[in-house]
């Protein structure tokens, strides 16, 4: 099994609708991170979380929200999705010790209209 | 000047031969280098640690220049399976293991 899940995998949705995408991990890693990547653009950060009670705004974080449920689950919503929001986002987590090697999910494309 | 830089390719390359990539980083307090490697709409994943003193992992070799804000990774032997979107990674943090990505330099490697 995939150490870091996300859900849904593919998601077309219309403007305006709320959205979550959710991100699952077994690595027992405390620091989770969202990312969306857009063609010919490197992966922006949009939250970022090293607890359940610490969360950070990354570089794009605006008309985005995220959930720290548990330390294995950590949830991104849209609140009002618009079409420049279609993307693909990545979940990621690291470990506080060590390196910062960071893990990512599968991804989820979604789609905006 | 963005953060890090890239080679924006595509390079198209036969097997067998060898590839060089470059890479830039505008924070000179950056501590931690990476390669990850990103296969078509799929997740990146890391290829390679870059280490002040240069390391090495089979066919893959990573540099690391402070002086001049500058890695590299040198792919010899290239094989049809080495075909993918090449990452320069960059924690530009204070310890706050926050990663910056280069937009990546895509290789096709040729029968």
């Amino acid at each position: 099994d995939a150490d870091v899940t996300q859900t849904p995998r593919n998601r077309i949705t219309k403007t305006g609708k709320r959205i979550m995408l959710e991100c699952s991990q077994t690595k027992g890693h405390d620091r989770m991170y969202w990312y969306r990547q857009d063609p010919g653009l490197g992966l922006q950060l949009i939250y970022y979380s090293f607890d359940v009670k610490d969360i950070n705004k990354g570089e794009i974080s605006d008309g985005y929200s995220v959930s720290r449920q548990a330390q294995a689950k950590f949830s991104l919503s849209l609140e009002s999705a618009i079409p420049n929001q279609t993307a693909l986002y990545f979940c990621a987590t690291s470990d506080k010790t060590g390196t910062d090697t960071q893990y990512f999910g599968p991804g989820t494309r979604l789609t905006v209209l | 000047r963005k953060e890090v830089e890239q080679d924006p390719g595509p390079f198209n390359v036969p097997e067998g031969a060898t590839v060089a990539f470059n890479c830039t980083y505008s924070n000179s307090a950056s501590q931690s280098f990476f390669w990850y490697r990103q296969d078509c709409r799929k997740e990146p994943k890391l290829l390679m640690s870059v280490y002040s003193s240069g390391n090495e992992d089979g066919r893959f070799t990573a540099q690391l220049n402070r002086a001049s804000q500058y890695i590299s990774l040198l792919i010899r032997d290239s094989k049809l399976s080495d075909s993918a979107t090449y990452l320069c990674v960059v924690n530009t943090g204070a310890g706050s293991y926050q990663l910056t990505f280069g937009k990546g330099t895509k290789l096709s490697v040729i029968p």
